[in-house]
């Protein structure tokens, strides 16, 4: 347990449907990130919350839409996904500085997804 | 652009000392991260540097220099727990990480 827990572990769903991976942690953090993570990679940054305002969108599918409704707590929704969208999604979080400085992240486990 | 360097794969023998190098070409740089990823879970921290030199932490060490852009974790007396996938991050000028694909490294006994 790291401290930030990650919701489904392993998801499977088809090109038509709509379905949300959660994120959530109390490390007091007021900052939080999605990532997505493919085989042999690097991780590639998704979406940016600070605060909860989104400070970044890394020209993500509008496929993906994220909703941080509070600190704690992060959303990736997902609907009419591609297959080359399966991949292992991971979400973190961290302290930043008055400067918008980054520190150290904690990561969650990730959802495994996989789209048929 | 910007591009982080690592080897892909790496064996090495239980009890041995294994070297995992890292190079790197960032707009800027505020630090340099380690982390090592089990299969299955969370990317967990082991090390950051940002000043020239070695880092020791019991059996992992982490190195650094800038003028290089260069940087090795060295992994002593490995364990069979030690097989994972090393992750090698840069910050850069925008406090933005910056990351590597990683390398995974296998453990034989």
């Amino acid at each position: 347990e790291t401290g930030v827990t990650q919701t489904p572990r392993h998801l499977v769903m088809g090109m038509t449907n709509k379905k949300s991976l959660k994120c959530e942690q109390h490390l007091g953090h007021n900052a939080m990130y999605w990532y997505k993570q493919s085989a042999k990679k690097p991780l590639e940054l998704m979406f940016v919350y600070s605060l909860e305002e989104r400070v970044e969108n890394n020209s993500v599918p509008s496929r993906f839409s994220p909703e941080c409704p509070n600190s704690s707590h992060l959303f990736l929704h997902l609907h009419t996904l591609q297959p080359e969208d399966s991949a292992l999604y991971l979400c973190a979080s961290s302290p930043q500085g008055p400067g918008g400085q980054t520190y150290g992240y904690t990561f969650g486990s990730g959802t495994r997804l996989t789209v048929v | 652009g910007q591009n982080i360097d690592q080897p892909t794969e790496m064996t090495a023998t239980e009890g041995a000392i294994v070297q995992i190098n890292c190079t790197y070409q960032t707009s800027g740089f505020n630090g340099l991260f380690w982390y090592q990823q089990h299969a299955g879970e969370a990317p967990t921290f082991l090390s950051y540097n940002v000043l020239d030199g070695l880092e020791e932490k019991g059996r992992f060490s982490s190195f650094l220099s800038r003028s290089k852009g260069y940087s090795y974790l060295l992994l002593k007396e490995l364990q069979m727990k030690d097989s994972a996938s090393y992750l090698c991050a840069v910050r850069d000028s925008n406090y933005q990480l910056i990351w590597g694909a990683g390398t995974k490294l296998i453990i034989k006994p």
